[in-house]
């Protein structure tokens, strides 16, 4: 089973909302990422960690808040968005196998829009 | 730098015309390079990782190839349920960082 689950699917909300995004996995695999996708275009990386910690942040603005309590799950804490941010937010989790290539498999994504 | 270019940008078949997808790279040292095939509005799904120059891997009407510059995806007879959008990636030694390609958009009439 190669599933990456992310809810909720859909997320409408205001400039001053808090809400969050959440991602889990049961594969055992102990990296997991955030990207945003922008239509048109392919994922760009926000957030990775590895071993439930925050390995890689590609210079992402602070009102979004990456979280990995447990292995297998993944939270993105979303606050004063802009509407730019509106975008497909996926994540991906792979086993993270040192020496090799490792495979990514992504989740169905949270569409975000940010009014 | 690491550059991925996917041709071409958009592709229109018939059903049952075969054609190929090109992903070319430049990458000081490659890992892995990877095929995803996307829907709209969905996440990217997993197709084939390529480790060396000369693999090659089927999956139904699908087969991924790699040469030390390039790979391409072969489409034998594709249906309408191909339609999607088919992105290349890859991945250096240094990391777990995919660089991706454009894409290549392409659409299979009945």
């Amino acid at each position: 089973d190669t599933e990456v689950t992310q809810t909720p699917k859909h997320l409408v909300m205001g400039m001053t909302n808090k809400k969050s995004l959440k991602c889990e996995q049961h594969m055992g695999h102990r990296a997991m990422y955030w990207y945003k996708q922008k239509a048109k275009k392919p994922p760009e990386l926000m957030f990775v960690y590895s071993y439930e910690k925050l390995s890689i942040n590609e210079s992402v603005p602070s009102r979004f808040s990456p979280e990995c309590p447990n292995s297998s799950l993944l939270n993105l804490h979303l606050h004063a968005l802009q509407p730019e941010d509106s975008a497909l937010y996926l994540c991906a989790s792979s086993p993270y196998r040192s020496g090799g290539a490792d495979t990514q498999y992504f989740g169905p994504g949270t569409r975000l829009t940010v009014l | 730098e690491d550059q991925v270019t996917q041709s071409p940008e958009a592709l229109r078949l018939q059903e049952g015309e075969s054609s190929s997808l090109n992903c070319s790279y430049t990458v000081s040292g490659l890992r892995g390079l990877f095929w995803y095939r996307q829907d709209p509005g969905k996440g990217p799904e997993f197709l084939f990782t390529l480790y060396s120059a000369g693999e090659e891997k089927e999956k139904e009407r699908l087969k991924a190839t790699l040469t030390k510059k390039e790979s391409f995806l072969h489409i034998t007879a594709p249906k309408p349920e191909d339609s999607a959008t088919y992105l290349c990636a890859l991945v250096r030694p240094s990391g777990s960082r995919l660089t991706f390609g454009e894409g290549t958009q392409l659409t299979v009439n009945p």
